[in-house]
């Protein structure tokens, strides 16, 4: 079983639709990440977390340490928000992190 | 600001050759990581590396190489290249461990 499992695999959207990304996991973390990977294949850190709640934009990440899950949310959706959601963690008293599987989302005019 | 740069950006070796992976990063971060992404699964650790003159192992290093010579470069090393090996590498850096990695464009490696 991986330590870092992400639902669902492949998302479709259209636009300005709400969506949400989900990502469980099965180790103590310090930290949680959420990335981007455009098709291009660029990564990009979207958030870093470790308690509560975050909002960059139309973006929102959320965690709940307790249930070791968090989402990310996406509100007003645009075909520009098409990319990989990648969940990490950064596990306790270890100097690495460990990276889901990633979330294909495709949002459609 | 360059950020994390890696060379090349593609390449196609044959079964056996070999070839050096090259990273620079100019934000005098200590911690360098290699990763590998193969289609649908996680990012793999390849090799890392904690401050010049240090590396060590990750979950997928063998068939590889790495050196830190420099606080800015550190390259991934691929000898006898095995189809196997056909991945996209990422390298990546931080300044503190885990947490606010910055990632490179990526290398799209072909084994045939």
């Amino acid at each position: 079983k991986n330590e870092v499992e992400q639902s669902p695999q492949n998302l479709t959207a259209q636009e300005g639709e709400f969506i949400t990304i989900n990502c469980s996991y099965s180790v103590g973390i310090s930290a949680l990440h959420w990335l981007q990977q455009h098709p291009g294949g660029g990564i990009v850190s979207l958030f870093m977390l470790s308690s509560g709640k975050k909002k960059h934009g139309r973006l929102i990440a959320t965690i709940n340490i307790q249930e070791k899950h968090s989402s990310l949310h996406i509100t007003a959706s645009h075909p520009r928000d098409s990319a990989v959601y990648i969940c990490a963690v950064s596990k306790t008293s270890y100097d690495k992190v460990i990276f889901g599987p990633g979330t294909s989302l495709s949002v459609i005019p | 600001n360059a950020g994390v740069t890696q060379t090349p950006k593609f390449r196609i070796l044959k079964i056996g050759q070999s070839m050096t992976l090259q990273c620079t990063q100019d934000m005098n971060h200590n911690y360098m990581y290699w990763y590998r992404q193969d289609p649908g699964m996680g990012l793999k650790l390849i090799y890392y590396s904690v401050g010049a003159g240090i590396t060590d192992k990750g979950e997928v290093p063998n068939g590889y190489n790495v050196s830190r010579s420099t606080t800015e470069d550190f390259p991934l090393r691929l000898e006898l290249a095995a189809p196997s090996q056909t991945s996209v590498y990422f390298c990546a850096s931080s300044a503190t461990g885990p947490y606010g990695y910055t990632f490179g464009s990526g290398t799209r490696l072909t084994v045939v």
